[in-house]
């Protein structure tokens, strides 16, 4: 099973600031294989990017997904207030399975 | 338009069978390449992928929850049931659908997820 470990757990900051989003894999994945999502309160999750770093329809470009192996990385660019929500990668590497990170809850400082 | 919508009952005693329905439009569980997964999230928790459900009739399941999930597809009226055995007393839980339309695994799709609590 592939463990997926996001970090940091809660990072704050501000509107206009800059996140940086960490999702790192027990073992090697493709990089078509791995997805971030954005999960508001009461909602379902959204998808942002597929293929680490694709950006899915209507997804504005000040988010952006980098990274392989097993280090990924989901980066807002410019912080606005809507951007304030959790964030999940999501894997499917070992297909037919899939598993997801615990999360990174991103609030506002 | 695609979309996807959760039912099943709000509330399920221990050791019950819950059954869960995504029922869909948009898209046919007949197109090579549709696939719908059931995903569950207990409160202030991590995602979880239970089930998937392919548009061959393939089937795959979560390795630690295999024993007690079963999933179905009804491709008359676009609909997905997952059936869960010996439910656990725990707390609320949110079941969701999502669609995959892709072999990379992505979840395009989700519906609003349906809300069930475990309790006597």
């Amino acid at each position: 099973e592939i463990v997926l470990t996001q970090s940091p757990g809660t990072l704050s900051l501000s509107p206009g600031e800059r996140a940086t989003l960490s999702c790192r894999a027990s073992q090697s994945i493709p990089t078509s294989f791995l997805a971030w999502y954005q999960q508001k309160p009461g909602q379902a999750p959204r998808l942002l990017i597929y293929g680490a770093s694709n950006r899915a329809a209507g997804i504005p470009d000040r988010f952006s997904g980098s990274g392989s192996g097993t280090d990924f990385t989901l980066t807002i660019s410019r912080l606005e207030p809507d951007d304030f929500a959790v964030y999940y990668c999501q894997q499917f590497g070992n297909s037919p399975m899939c598993s997801f990170g615990q999360g990174t809850q991103l609030e506002i400082k | 338009q695609v979309t996807l919508k959760e039912s099943g009952p709000a509330l399920v005693k221990p050791t019950q069978t819950l059954t869960l329905t995504c029922t869909f439009s948009g898209f046919s569980l007949t197109t090579p390449g549709m696939r719908v997964s059931w995903i569950r999230q207990a409160p202030g928790k991590a995602l979880e992928w239970l089930a998937r459900i392919d548009w061959n009739n393939d089937k795959f399941y979560s390795s630690s929850l295999k024993a007690s999930l079963s999933i179905s597809k009804d491709t008359s009226k676009n609909q997905v049931v997952l059936t869960m055995t010996n439910m656990d007393p725990v707390d609320r839980v949110t079941y969701y659908c999502a669609r995959t339309s892709s072999d990379y695994g992505y979840f395009d799709y989700w519906g609003q997820g349906t809300l069930v609590t475990v309790s006597s």
